[in-house]
């Protein structure tokens, strides 16, 4: 499957602090997804993107389908100690499989 | 709650010994697949039934296969567990393609001693 490259691997943040993560790929995706993984547990879809240039919310979560169809960011605000986990992006073209990247670790401090 | 789940949670297996993980779900999803997610990298795709239709990813070894013996349930058995399968296997469904995402189950991690 095509590549995706996720930045950054990993982020160590203070609470109240806001966060920005993004994901790139070398081809165009009809569909961009973010998930987040708690420790020993599966993904759980966050927000999914179906438009180029399209803005999402879920809460303290805001994503974008970039205008190119090549990247997505998601941003997290005003970060708490249970944002803690992995978060992946993920890009679909119709097929049934997911493209994921490798993750951004994500720590928040009290 | 419709949700996906994988039994067990942890699974310790012998070098070489037949290992069978399963997943059920409860959503009525069409696909469901399987993935292995080693430590600190992205999950990749083993293979997926679409119904009893199975495909499997070019780069899967054949080490690993696959049951769906109806639509609630899915099996994945590994012949011979080698130390390089130690990983979270995760299982996965949707109702179509994956344009609206999967959803996951909790995984199995398996050891293999």
């Amino acid at each position: 499957g095509q590549q995706l490259n996720q930045s950054p691997q990993s982020m160590f943040i203070q609470e109240g602090e806001d966060v920005s993560m993004n994901c790139t790929s070398s081809s165009i995706f009809n569909t961009w997804l973010w998930y987040k993984q708690d420790p020993g547990e599966g993904p759980v879809l966050l927000i999914a993107l179906y438009k180029a240039g399209e803005l999402t919310s879920n809460g303290r979560l805001t994503a974008q389908f970039g205008i190119t169809r090549k990247d997505s960011f998601l941003n997290i605000s005003a970060s708490i100690p249970s944002d803690v986990g992995i978060y992946f992006c993920a890009g679909s073209n119709s097929g049934y499989a997911l493209n994921f990247g490798k993750g951004t670790s994500l720590l928040v401090t009290p | 709650d419709a949700m996906v789940i994988q039994n067990p949670r942890y699974q310790v297996t012998q070098f070489g010994k037949p290992v069978t993980l399963s997943c059920s779900q409860t959503l009525n999803h069409n696909v469901m697949y399987w993935y292995q997610q080693k430590s600190s990298q992205a999950p990749k795709l083993l293979f997926h039934y679409y119904d009893k239709d199975f495909n499997n990813e070019a780069d899967t070894p054949d080490n690993f296969q696959s049951r769906r013996p109806n639509t609630s349930f899915c099996f994945l058995d590994i012949r011979s567990p080698g130390l390089g399968d130690a990983a979270m296997y995760l299982c996965a469904t949707s109702f179509t393609t994956g344009l609206y995402g999967y959803t996951f189950g909790s995984g199995t991690r398996l050891t293999v001693v």
